[in-house]
């Protein structure tokens, strides 16, 4: 089946930095993949979606400068979380297409202290 | 607006008891529901795709059936490794975005 990865798998970091998530597709190419959040006991959340080689569409009410996407090969997309704050703390989790289905990658917890 | 239901919210079984999940959906020109589980503190798994009323597809003790309005997963004599959030999905229109559910917990206790 197809694999996506997500690196790193947990951070922790102060408010006011920012953090980069990398999302990759092992066995597949991936002109589309998209970035969702998820509060604990909810359901996942779009955030955006990346297209290789494009600027990604965001979903209504997330703020883009905020949280960058990066989708620049066919198999690594990111997402920078700038300026992080304590309310940006979730769990956050990439997926691909490949070709029609979603496959997501195992996710990346970050708190910001 | 696009919408997906799942009922019930959380549900507990004996190993062995079969059951039912459900969800129901609203939308404009469905291309296709998608049925994924979650274990705590992971990313979902992907379990199958239906893209016609009528189509039914199986995978171990699991059976994912779809009408026009909802769709069935079926468990027939879980473990308790079958525990898990299963999530709902569908696609609709041109998008190639998921509308997601807000889940079912299930709890198989041994």
């Amino acid at each position: 089946g197809a694999v996506v990865s997500q690196h790193p798998s947990w951070v922790i970091c102060k408010s006011g930095t920012s953090v980069k998530i990398e999302c990759r597709s092992l066995d597949f190419q991936a002109t589309t993949m998209f970035w969702y959040r998820q509060f604990p006991k909810q359901s996942l959340m779009l955030m955006a979606t990346s297209n290789e080689g494009s600027k990604a569409t965001y979903e209504q009410g997330v703020e883009k400068d905020k949280f960058l996407i990066n989708h620049a090969s066919l198999t690594l997309s990111t997402l920078t979380v700038t300026s992080a704050h304590p309310e940006d703390s979730s769990f956050y989790i990439c997926s691909a297409l490949s070709p029609y289905e979603q496959y997501f990658g195992p996710g990346t917890r970050l708190t910001v202290t | 607006e696009d919408q997906v239901t799942q009922s019930p919210e959380a549900l507990r079984l004996q190993e062995g008891e079969s059951s039912s999940l459900n969800c129901s959906y609203t939308v404009s020109g469905l291309r296709g529901l998608f049925w994924y589980r979650q274990d705590p503190g992971k990313g979902p798994e992907f379990l199958f795709t239906l893209y016609s009323a009528g189509e039914e597809k199986e995978k171990e003790r699991l059976k994912a059936t779809l009408t026009k309005k909802e769709s069935f997963l079926h468990i027939t004599a879980p473990k308790p490794e079958d525990s898990a959030t299963y999530l709902c999905a569908v696609q609709a229109g041109g998008a190639q975005k998921l509308v997601f559910g807000q889940g079912t917990r299930l709890t198989i206790n041994p």
